[in-house]
């Protein structure tokens, strides 16, 4: 079963405006981990944004705030004012602990396409 | 200065060889992965080492070994490579192998097997 689903394969949105990435987890763990990396066209992974399961506050990072719903085990990434250099691929992760480490398990990804 | 470094960025190579991708990390990490990333995207991890010890090997084929000489870089090794070995590989670094620490990732490296 899918730990971490995206279910929207893209989006388009006009710059300036707000954008929400969908992400809802699946795990029994009362301790996890979750993360939005952006990838845009050049190929690299950029940490965004880190929300943890005890976190009492919603994480912010600029112009990114992470919506988590932890009753629906949903963790969305709000983008405020987007700007063209938003484009790119977005993944959600879950941290999961495997034998004394940490692994993170991705969703599949969702490509955002901001219009000028 | 990049944090985490990875070399070749591209690699092109026919089937049956064998070829390396290695990863350094300048943060002072204890934890190094790789993950693998498939034509449609997906993200997968492959292996995880914290101080040189292998902890994650995620049922990759053993033609794929890693190889921690040291806490600040982690290399991979492909034997007889494979079609469906095609992929971008991703290199990663955390401060702590079980702690609440962000994954910073190298750049890529895309293998293309011929």
């Amino acid at each position: 079963a899918q730990k971490i689903t995206q279910t929207q394969p893209g989006m388009f949105v006009q710059e300036k405006e707000a954008v929400t990435l969908d992400c809802t987890y699946d795990t029994s763990d009362p301790s996890y981990g979750l993360f939005w990396y952006k990838q845009p066209s050049s190929g690299e992974m950029i940490f965004l944004i880190y929300q943890g399961s005890y976190d009492q506050q919603n994480a912010t990072e600029g112009r990114y705030s992470l919506n988590f719903q932890k009753a629906r085990k949903s963790a969305n990434l709000v983008i405020s004012a987007s700007q063209l250099g938003d484009s790119a691929m977005y993944f959600c992760a879950m941290r999961e602990y495997q034998g004394g480490s940490e692994k993170l398990v991705f969703g599949k990804g969702m490509k955002l396409t901001v219009n000028p | 200065d990049t944090a985490v470094s990875q070399t070749p960025k591209y690699l092109v190579t026919q089937m049956g060889n064998d070829k390396s991708i290695k990863c350094e990390q300048n943060l002072g990490h204890d934890t190094m992965y790789w993950y693998k990333q498939d034509s449609k995207k997906f993200l997968k991890i492959m292996f995880s080492y914290n101080n040189k010890e292998l902890i994650i090997n995620e049922t990759v084929p053993n033609r794929f070994s890693p190889k921690s000489p040291d806490k600040a870089h982690l290399n991979l090794h492909i034997n007889s490579l494979e079609l469906g070995d095609s992929a971008v590989y991703f290199c990663a670094s955390s401060q702590d192998a079980g702690g609440h620490d962000t994954q910073y990732f190298g750049p890529g490296t895309r293998l293309t097997v011929l």
